[in-house]
């Protein structure tokens, strides 16, 4: 039982350029997050996805997008990089979408030049 | 707005001693207040939570309390340990359409030899 998984778990982009990070579960849950973790800001919400075919927006959602591909897994895109997507993301996951406990995965370290 | 506001930023005790690190949230509707523990380099990973229907909740050397008429919750470690070094943050669900949760910045705790 792995999780929650990430991959990769470092990328350096130029600006401009795009990529997906990919994050997958194998708990059941219903519920994934993406978030971005920055030095002295916590962990802020960019995406979620409450179910299976459904994502929405979090605080931090404007220069990505989201897929919900099935129950295990959620990606996050970033179209067109910026330095200020220099950032630690964590993707994570919960059984529902009420008060539960989020599990996180290993993170992705992501350098934008 | 949604807002959780912890204190302090960083703190450091000797090993043996106790230590408190406070939290404040906007929303009196919330009713899930989880502490998750980031060593470095890692995931942040749940150590206790608390729901509003009780005031203190207790795991052996870790407490957190709950004061919902002042809306702040505090996360307490009894004869602190050097491995209790790490980054700290609460959290509270927010309501509004979906419950999400909202991280506080963080608190770095030093734990001295």
């Amino acid at each position: 039982n792995a999780g929650v998984t990430q991959t990769p778990k470092f990328q350096v982009l130029k600006t401009g350029q795009s990529m997906t990070l990919q994050c997958a579960q194998d708990m059941n849950h219903n519920s994934m997050y993406w978030y971005r973790q920055d030095p002295g800001m916590g962990l802020r919400l960019i995406y979620y996805s409450a179910s299976e075919g459904t994502t929405d927006k979090g605080e931090v959602p404007n220069g990505y997008n989201v897929s919900r591909l099935n129950k295990r897994e959620f990606s996050l895109r970033l179209e067109s990089a910026a330095p200020s997507q220099t950032s630690v993301y964590f993707c994570a996951s919960s059984e529902g979408a009420g008060v539960e406990t989020q599990y996180f995965g290993p993170g992705t370290r992501l350098l934008v030049l | 707005g949604e807002n959780v506001e912890q204190h302090p930023s960083t703190l450091s005790v000797q090993e043996g001693d106790s230590a408190v690190i406070k939290c404040t949230y906007s929303d009196s509707a919330s009713n899930y207040f989880p502490w998750y523990k980031q060593e470095l380099g890692k995931r942040p990973q749940l150590i206790i939570d608390i729901r509003s229907n009780v005031g203190e909740k207790k795991d052996q050397r870790i407490a957190v309390t709950l004061n919902k008429t002042a809306k702040h919750f505090s996360l307490h470690i009894t004869e602190t340990q050097p491995e209790d070094s790490a980054v700290y943050f609460c959290a509270a669900i927010f309501s509004g359409g979906y419950n999400k949760l909202i991280f506080g910045a963080g608190t770095r705790l030093a734990v001295h030899p």
